[in-house]
């Protein structure tokens, strides 16, 4: 069975500073990678996926992520934050049916 | 182009009542999931949809839950019963079909039982 683990429940970084949000995998196969983020009281929005090809990924709103198959993590990254960035964030994985399983979320809280 | 709809957007029931949940997904959208978000936990998958079709159930519950994708109208999750551990966030999301694999979210019908 896959999974997806995000270890830290909260994320403190101060305005300006970079932040990494972690995610790990376990899966068989090629894996498909989401980021998404949510707002309170709202949907999810999707930030970035990893499918194939370069390691890097760009997103939205300057957000980047790290795919190394080697250490089986897919981290969150942005090289300076902003506060409007607080919010929850979920790693997620593609199964059969394009079905996804997300991670258990990790709040971000940047402060001024 | 409107994104996904979800309504209602906040649903309170009693115990033992039926709650119906709508999801219109995205224009050109035939695929539709449903996942649960309990207080404190991430989302959990419940069901794939695509038109007239159940094409994977299986994060939902035996009893008492039914989903549905008709011809014409909205997705539909239904909660027969509803007894207060149903009480959580139920977001719908959609996929065009094709190989671009990201789902759209809808905001949520966020369910609480009394």
């Amino acid at each position: 069975a896959q999974s997806v683990a995000q270890p830290e429940d909260q994320v403190n970084v101060a305005e300006g500073n970079p932040l990494t949000v972690k995610c790990t995998y376990s899966v068989s196969g090629n894996p498909y990678l989401f980021w998404y983020v949510q707002y309170p009281n709202r949907g999810l929005q999707f930030l970035l996926k990893y499918i194939t090809g370069d390691n890097l990924v760009k997103g939205s709103y300057g957000f980047e992520a790290e795919f190394n198959k080697s250490q089986t993590s897919f981290h969150l990254k942005k090289p300076s934050a902003l506060v409007s960035d607080s919010a929850l964030y979920f790693c997620a994985l593609r199964g059969g049916g394009n079905k996804l399983t997300f991670g258990t979320g990790t709040q971000l809280k940047v402060e001024l | 182009n409107a994104g996904v709809m979800q309504n209602p957007r906040h649903l309170v029931r009693r115990r033992g009542q039926e709650a119906r949940l709508r999801c219109s997904p995205m224009k050109g959208h035939s695929h539709v999931y449903w996942y649960r978000q309990l207080p404190e936990e991430g989302l959990k998958f419940m069901v794939y949809l695509q038109k007239e079709n159940i094409i994977d159930e299986s994060g939902m519950p035996k009893e008492r839950f039914s989903a549905e994708f008709p011809k014409e109208g909205p997705s539909i999750l239904r909660i027969q019963q509803v007894v207060r551990g149903d009480s959580a966030a139920y977001f719908c999301a959609s996929l065009s079909g094709t190989e671009t694999y990201e789902q759209y979210f809808g905001p949520g019908t966020r369910l609480t039982v009394t």
